[in-house]
């Protein structure tokens, strides 16, 4: 499976931009890079995706490298609502674009 | 849009038991569907992907026997837990991937989540 590396947690306060980093230095020329993010007892959330270029949403941006080993998922301004676990994923050709979760950046916001 | 339910949200069964979840894509058609399991303090763990029209295919270590997979239309799957244990008590996760959506850019869309609960 292709592999994504991200720290266990983090820290915001509200208001503040966020930048979650995720590294993927294994990722492959079709491999498109998706961000989800799962709150507590629920189901994951779809928040971004991108293959070369920067992305924005409505959510957040998601800012890729240029050789495309490292992305950063950015929060323009955190709220107590986007505390979740934010998971970066590789969604891979090979393996038909199956998502393989990883273990996921924990984010804490503070008011 | 790209709404997914899940039925029922929290069931509670006694051992030997048999349970089924639903899974509906509300809003989108989706050809494709993906059960997921969480233990308390993990991530998801993909069990299967569902196709419509055909059998679903098992991750590894996944019993198919145990946990029968049906995606009979293209906005319905269905997960039964056969014979539930005390061990499959999880949450189970759904999700639907987008038909209009394509090559990597696919985005699935997740249920709520059922938390299972075997006594």
């Amino acid at each position: 499976d292709a592999k994504t590396t991200q720290p266990n947690s983090m820290e915001s306060n509200e208001e503040e931009p966020v930048h979650l980093p995720c590294n993927h230095s294994t990722i492959s020329g079709t491999d498109y890079i998706h961000w989800y993010r799962q709150l507590p007892s629920q189901g994951p959330e779809y928040v971004i995706h991108g293959l070369t270029s920067n992305v924005n949403n409505r959510m957040a941006s998601l800012a890729i490298a240029e050789d495309r080993k490292s992305s950063t998922l950015i929060l323009h301004r955190a709220t107590l609502r986007d505390a979740a676990v934010y998971y970066c994923i590789l969604s891979v050709l090979g393996s038909n674009y199956k998502l393989t979760f990883g273990k996921g950046t924990l984010l804490t916001v503070n008011p | 849009g790209a709404v997914v339910s899940q039925h029922p949200s929290r069931v509670i069964c006694k051992s030997g038991t048999s349970v089924k979840i639903e899974c509906r894509s509300l809003d989108f058609q989706a050809t494709t569907m993906f059960w997921y399991r969480q233990f308390p303090k993990q991530s998801l763990m993909l069990m299967a992907t569902s196709n419509e029209g055909s059998k679903a295919t098992y991750e590894q270590g996944v019993e198919k026997d145990k946990f029968l997979i049906n995606h009979a239309s293209l906005t319905l799957s269905t997960l039964t837990v056969t014979s539930a244990h005390p061990e499959d008590s999880s949450f189970y996760i759904c999700s639907a991937r987008d038909l209009r959506t394509s090559g990597g850019q696919e985005t699935q869309y997740f249920g709520p989540g059922t938390r299972l609960l075997v006594l």
